[in-house]
Formats: C-alpha cells, structure tokens, sequence
C-alpha cells in the first residue's frame, strides 16, 4: 500500500496567489514526522518544513506552512503569496518510528508551475 | 548550501563498469542515507549508516554496496552497471534518528550509463 499519496501531479497557480500541495499519508504508528521538499528544475531536494506527529500546532516556516490533519491522515503544504521561484516539484515525505531505520518515505512529487 | 557534500556531480559511464559515489555528511550529523531518483522509481531509499555501522537497508541490490568511515563520510558502490542504473543519486545526513526534524540532502550525483 501507498504510504504517502500526492493525488496532484501538476499545478498551475497565479504569481502572488497562495497554492495548497496534497499530500495524505498511511502509518500505524503514533509516532512519525513528516516533511516537505522542493525539488528545483537543477535538482538539488531543499528540505522545507517538518512537522512531528504529536506536534500540536502547524509548523510553519516563512511562506510555508504544513496543513496537519491528523484524524485525516493529511499533511497538505501551503505555499503563501506565491513567487516565481516557487516553480520546481514539492515531495511530501514520512519518517515513521522504527528505531534504527529513520529512513525517509516519498511520495512521488507535485510539479508547481506559478503563472506571472 | 545544505552542508552535505557529494562528490562528483556527474558521472558517464558504460555499462558493466563500476563506479564510486562519495558523500561528507553536515558536521556533527552521524547518520548518512543513500537515496536513488529515477523517472520509473521515484525517490527511494537504499541504506543508512550510524555513526559507522549499517543501520537499515531498503530496495538496494545487490550490485550496490555502501560503507561509513571513521570520518562519517560515506561511499556508495556501484558495480555490472546497467542502463537502468542510470538515475539521480542523493546523500542526505541527519542527527540520531528519530528525533531529527530535518534530513538534509547533498546536490546529487547524476549517473549515466551509457
């Protein structure tokens, strides 16, 4: 089964709009992390924002903010006022608990493209 | 700049050959992981070293082979390359496990196999 689920594969936003990124998630464990990446047409992953699972506020970093429904099994990332550079893929991405395996699980990307 | 550095940036090779993937780590984080991108894989994990020692291995084959060295710099070996090995290569490093709030990735390493 799917662990992380981006159900978007392409969004077209307006520049200075703010854009919602899905990303829903499937784990047993009561304790994991999630976490956003951008990943630029030059390839390089830049690593976001985090949010843990027993975390009770939003995490929120800059213009980015994580979306945490956790009843809902939701981690959607919201990019504020949009800019152009803002254009690359987003991955969402789980770490579940397993002690000695705190490897990251992907999902398989959104491609944002901002629209001046 | 993430801090993790990967070494080299690119890579042609033929198949059948063998090449050599090299990643330092950001200072003070002992866990490396080794991460495959492809267009028909996705991002997928192949293995984590701590501190030295294996920590857990994901859909890595058996061609693959990886090692942590007492300096925390780490090394993936890649060897009978094939077409399909042909992908986007990422170190990322991180504090102890499960309480790290960010995993940090390199800039890459961009196989060919020609």
């Amino acid at each position: 089964a799917q662990k992380i689920t981006q159900t978007q594969p392409g969004m077209f936003v307006q520049e200075k709009e703010a854009v919602t990124l899905d990303c829903t998630y499937d784990t047993s464990d009561q304790s994991y992390g999630l976490f956003w990446y951008k990943q630029p047409s030059s390839g390089e992953m830049i690593f976001l924002i985090y949010q843990g699972s027993y975390d009770e506020q939003n995490a929120t970093e800059g213009r980015y903010s994580l979306n945490f429904q956790k009843a809902r099994k939701s981690a959607n990332l919201v990019i504020s006022a949009s800019q152009l550079g803002d254009s690359a893929m987003y991955f969402c991405a789980m770490r579940e608990a397993r002690f000695g395996n705190e490897k990251l699980t992907f999902g398989t990307g959104t491609r944002l493209t901002i629209i001046p | 700049d993430s801090g993790v550095t990967q070494t080299p940036k690119h890579l042609i090779t033929a198949t059948g050959q063998r090449v050599t993937l090299r990643c330092s780590p950001r200072s003070g984080d002992l866990s490396v992981y080794w991460y495959q991108q492809s267009l028909d894989q996705g991002l997928q994990f192949l293995i984590q070293y701590y501190n030295g020692e294996e920590r857990a291995k994901g859909n890595i084959l058996e061609r693959f082979s990886a090692q942590q060295f007492p300096d925390l710099h780490s090394e993936l070996n890649l060897s009978s390359l094939e077409l399909g090995d042909s992908a986007l290569y990422f170190c990322a490093s991180s504090v102890q496990g499960l309480a790290a709030t960010e995993q940090f990735f390199g800039p890459g390493t961009r196989l060919t196999v020609l």
